[in-house]
Order: C-alpha cells, then sequence, then structure tokens
C-alpha cells in the first residue's frame, strides 16, 4: 500500500458525459501527479500540482482540468468524453518536486460506452 | 526528443533463471532514474531509484545500475511472484516522469 488513494476504482459512462476522478497524496507530500495509462500509449504524464499550484504540464487534452485544494487531495475532471478516453488514470505523490520519489495509488479504470 | 526505450518487451524465465532489463535513454539533464512493478490493473510500485552513473541498489532478487545511457535491472534466481511489468522512467529538467512501455517479465515454476 502506497499510502495514496484514488476513488473511484471503476467508472462507467457514456460518450459526452463528465466525471472526477479524486486522488488523496500520501500523508506529508505535496505534489500531485496525474497520468493516463492506455494499453496501446503506456503511461503519459499529465498534470502536476505542487502545494495547490499548477507547476508542470504534460500531454493534457483541453476537455480535461485539474485541481488541488488546501487539504492537498486533487481532483481531475474529465468531459465531452470519448470513447478512447476509456484508460486508467493514476495519481502519484511526492514529497516535493525535482527527482522526489513518486508514489502511485491504484488507480481509476474508466470505461467509456 | 526525450526517450526511453526498454529491451526487451517480454521476458519469459524458469524459475531460479537469472537475467537482466534493459532501460536506455536519451535526455538532457537526467535528474533520477527510477524503476517501478506493475501488476496487471494495479499502480506501478515503486522499486529503486537511481542518480549517478555508477549507482547501484538492490532489494531481494533485484539490482538495479546505472550509466550515462542507461540502466540495467538484474534479477537473480526469480521467483513466480517475481512476475509482473517492469517499469523504467526518467525525470529530467522537468518534474514529469517520462515512462518506458515496460518489460513483462513471466517467470514459469
Amino acid at each position: 500500500d502506497s499510502g495514496v488513494t484514488q476513488t473511484p476504482k471503476h467508472l462507467i459512462t457514456a460518450t459526452g458525459q463528465r466525471v472526477t476522478l479524486r486522488c488523496s497524496p500520501r500523508s506529508g507530500d505535496l505534489s500531485v501527479y496525474w497520468y493516463q495509462q492506455s494499453l496501446d500509449q503506456g503511461l503519459q504524464f499529465l498534470i502536476q500540482y505542487y502545494n495547490g499550484e499548477e507547476r508542470a504540464k504534460g500531454n493534457i487534452l483541453e476537455r480535461f482540468s485539474a485541481q488541488q485544494f488546501p487539504d492537498l487531495h486533487s481532483e481531475l475532471n474529465l468531459s465531452s468524453l470519448e470513447l478512447g478516453d476509456s484508460a486508467l488514470y493514476f495519481c502519484a505523490s511526492s514529497v516535493a518536486s525535482l527527482a522526489d520519489t513518486q508514489y502511485f495509488g491504484p488507480g481509476t479504470r474508466l470505461t467509456v460506452l | 526528443e526525450d526517450q526511453v526505450t526498454q529491451s526487451p518487451e517480454a521476458l519469459r524465465l524458469q524459475e531460479g533463471e537469472s537475467s537482466s532489463l534493459n532501460c536506455s535513454y536519451t535526455v538532457s539533464g537526467l535528474r533520477g532514474l527510477f524503476w517501478y512493478r506493475q501488476d496487471p490493473g494495479k499502480g506501478p510500485e515503486f522499486l529503486f531509484t537511481l542518480y549517478s552513473a555508477g549507482e547501484e541498489k538492490e532489494k531481494e532478487r533485484l539490482k538495479a545500475t546505472l550509466t550515462k545511457k542507461e540502466s540495467f535491472l538484474h534479477i537473480t534466481a526469480p521467483k513466480p511472484e517475481d512476475s509482473a511489468t517492469y517499469l523504467c522512467a526518467v525525470q529530467m529538467g522537468a518534474q514529469k516522469l517520462v515512462f518506458g512501455q515496460g518489460t513483462r517479465l513471466t517467470i514459469n515454476p
């Protein structure tokens, strides 16, 4: 158990809908990262927050957004969902930022029908 | 473009048969190289962090080494429970991790 929690574990929804994925980092960690893992793309970095502020952006679509709240939990919002958005979404956390080990949560499996 | 390549894509070994997994990278300003283990449908589990060429880390049957252009994950006398996908990731100037595609390791009893 890494100490990172994610909810829900599974999510099934329809195209065009909007969903919110939630992540609670390990106690004491200030950075939260979101990754997408699909069969053909592997693990792709989406976005990072550090102590409430966006710190780095990766291959995140405009339909996706995220935020980190004062209690350091984070939410990833996915809107106008498409079939291709079906994937595993992982949250990771680290103490600070540069070169810190990132610990991953169990993931949320999103299925878009 | 920064790139991480893992080989082989898949490896099947007999229990007790030692081998090595490779992770080569073409990045500028490497800040750290990370090895993770991932079981199907689960989150990546942290194994090792390496920061500089020549560094080695060990944990049970696993040993990770780092050179200027690649890292090896050596597995000694593996057991069936070592079967998993092993992921290598590098962190450069930015905070994000760039992952390789992984090596799917199967240990047959």
